[in-house]
């Protein structure tokens, strides 16, 4: 299964943008990049996802660079509740459709 | 809908002993999967399973042993627990790939914390 990078940790204030980056060189043509985050003393929630293009929702953006060996999520204005864990997890829906958990990378939000 | 429930929410064992964890959805999803969390890591994948009756190994599958009985049920069973095997437990649950636009979401439990000593 192909591997990502993350950073161990990353500070924001609040209701400023925050990028949180990922790197996955060894990414293949089928693998999807996810991002999940996980709130204190609960399950992960599903971020968003993209093959390609850069995509946005009501949650966040990702942009993916066209090498694809690397991505960035995007949260435009951070809250207090975005304090979390972030994962970024290749998911190759096509082979293993599993989802493997690095350690992500732990925002704080400070006010 | 409730999601994913989990049951019990904390547990106590002692070495040796045996427990059942259990995972109910509510949303008609045919991917179930029981991951365990080790203080400051990522999930790791124990068991899952792609359909009622059906179930596979994941990443770290010894010393558990899994059922899916019915759809909305996935069982994780401890037949002789292990200090190592103290964890918190996320079940997680999702539609067929290419069924739907939301087929790639997994949907998490609240975990179950279990401490063996």
């Amino acid at each position: 299964d192909a591997k990502t990078t993350q950073p161990n940790s990353m500070e924001s204030n609040e209701e400023e943008p925050v990028h949180l980056p990922c790197n996955h060189s060894t990414i293949s043509g089928t693998d999807y990049i996810h991002w999940y985050r996980q709130l204190p003393s609960q399950g992960p929630e599903y971020v968003i996802h993209g093959l390609t293009s850069n995509v946005n929702n009501r949650m966040a953006s990702l942009a993916i660079a066209e090498d694809r060996k690397s991505s960035t999520l995007i949260l435009h204005r951070a809250t207090l509740r975005d304090a979390a864990v972030y994962y970024c997890i290749l998911r190759d829906p096509i082979n293993t459709d599993k989802l493997i958990f690095g350690t992500g990378t732990r925002l704080q939000v400070f006010p | 809908n409730a999601g994913v429930t989990q049951t019990p929410k904390f547990r106590v064992l002692k070495t040796g002993q045996s427990m059942t964890l259990l995972c109910a959805q509510d949303m008609n999803h045919e991917y179930m999967y029981w991951y365990r969390q080790d203080p400051g890591m990522g999930l790791r994948l124990i068991h899952y399973s792609v359909g009622e009756g059906t179930t596979a190994k994941g990443e770290v599958p010894d010393g558990y042993n899994v059922s899916r009985l019915k759809k909305q049920n996935f069982l994780l069973g401890l037949e002789s627990a292990a200090p190592s095997q103290t964890s918190v437990y996320f079940c997680a649950s999702s539609l067929r790939p290419g069924t739907s636009r939301r087929a790639y979401e997994q949907y998490f439990g609240p975990g179950t914390r279990l401490t063996v000593t």
